[in-house]
Order: structure tokens, then sequence, then C-alpha cells
């Protein structure tokens, strides 16, 4: 299994620009988080998915943050305009069905806004 | 509300001594425990889980945790450190129908020569 794969792994972007952070979850996977880590906040839930629905997305920072996810195997963090202060690593987890089920992490994306 | 607390951000231990990180948490109902590694630049792996039965529970890399209901904790030990240990290790707990993690601030674990 490839586990759960993100693209780009690095992305540098001015002030401004859209972003576009991509995630493909482990096959077979139903519930889908983006998690942002700083040093100064940590590790931060951002939104998730089940089923491809969004259950929970309290965690947005604001407007200029959104995330889709079209099917089961692909989702989308976009960030338009991006700002310095979302210059972060960018996590996407997977994870099966049931209870007590752990989540499988991609390897992140850093993003650096200029 | 769920909460997780880990005792120290960051942890020091010399090669081949016991390695104890601490991890207390909070829940209204019986939680699903976990406990993560993250090594520089990479995304966080599992290291053990508990869910239901046998208290202690055995993971990767020769560590082990111990779930203690009477002292809300779930402490993360490996008997001897190695170098290669040195890594964040996050705790997280998960409650019943929730797929949400709540997730620890994290230990820094450093390992001297």
């Amino acid at each position: 299994d490839a586990g759960v794969i993100q693209s780009p792994r690095h992305e540098v972007t001015e002030m401004g620009q859209e972003v576009t952070l991509r995630c493909k979850p482990i096959s077979g996977h139903n519930s889908l988080f983006w998690y942002r880590q700083t040093m100064m906040r940590g590790l931060e839930l951002l939104i998730y998915f089940n089923n491809n629905v969004p259950i929970d997305d309290s965690g947005m920072p604001e407007d200029r943050f959104s995330a889709k996810m079209p099917n089961a195997s692909f989702s989308t963090l976009k960030i338009q305009p991006s700002e310095p202060r979302d210059s972060a690593v960018y996590f996407c987890a997977s994870r099966g069905q049931g209870l007590g089920g752990e989540q499988y992490f991609g390897p992140g994306t850093r993003l650096t806004v200029t | 509300a769920q909460s997780v607390t880990q005792l120290g951000s960051h942890v020091s231990v010399s090669e081949g001594a016991l390695v104890l990180l601490r991890c207390n948490y909070s829940s209204s109902v019986p939680p699903y425990l976990f406990w993560y590694v993250q090594y520089p630049n990479q995304g966080l792996q599992l290291l053990l889980k508990y869910t239901t039965g046998a208290t202690l529970v055995k993971g990767i890399n020769g560590f082990e945790a111990e779930f203690k209901k009477s002292e809300t904790s779930f402490h993360l030990t490996k008997p001897s450190a190695h170098m290669s240990d040195a890594a964040e290790y996050f705790c997280a707990v998960s409650e019943g129908s929730s797929y949400k993690l709540i997730f620890g601030s994290g230990t820094r674990l450093l390992v001297r020569p």
C-alpha cells in the first residue's frame, strides 16, 4: 500500500496567490482529515470528511480556506488569497471504518508564503 | 470535553536509559488512546493504540503504554533508549463514535550519547 499521498511536498508562493494542496487517501478508507502544524499552535485539525461529505469544518481559520473531496480518492485544500501567516506544514490523514480506528498520515506539504 | 495533557515539552535521556513520556486525558466515556511519533520532516506514524481489552499495549520499536483508568493516564515507556528514538511524540484520544483525534501538544525526546 502506498499510504497517504500528498502533493506538492514543498510549496513557496507569494502573498496573495492561490495555493492548492492535494491528497490521495489510502484506498478503502472513508474518512479524511486535513491538519495544520506550526511551532506556535502545534497540530490543528482544519476539517474532516466522512464518505466524501464535510462533517466538521470548525477548524478552518477563515473564508480564505476551502476544502473539497469530489470522490473517495482525492481531496484538495485551497487557500485564496494566501498570507504569510498561512506558512505551515499541512498534513492529510485518512482512516478506515469502525470505532477506535487510527488515522494514517501523509508526509505533509510544507507551505511558505512570502 | 475531551482533552489530552502531555507533561514536559522536552525530555532528555541518555542512550540505554528508560524512556517515560507522560500523557493524561479527560474523557466522559471510555476512550480510545493513541501514541504517534513524528521524525523530522515526516508525517505522524502510529506507535501503538488502546481500544479495549488488555491495558498494557505493545507497539513498534520496543515501545509500550499502559492504560490506567483510575489515573486517566496512558504513559509511554521504553526500557532502553536508542539514538534513533529522538523524535517528537504525540498522545491522542478519540471518543466513541467521533472520528476526530484530540492531540496533546507533543513531547520532544532527546537522546544523549
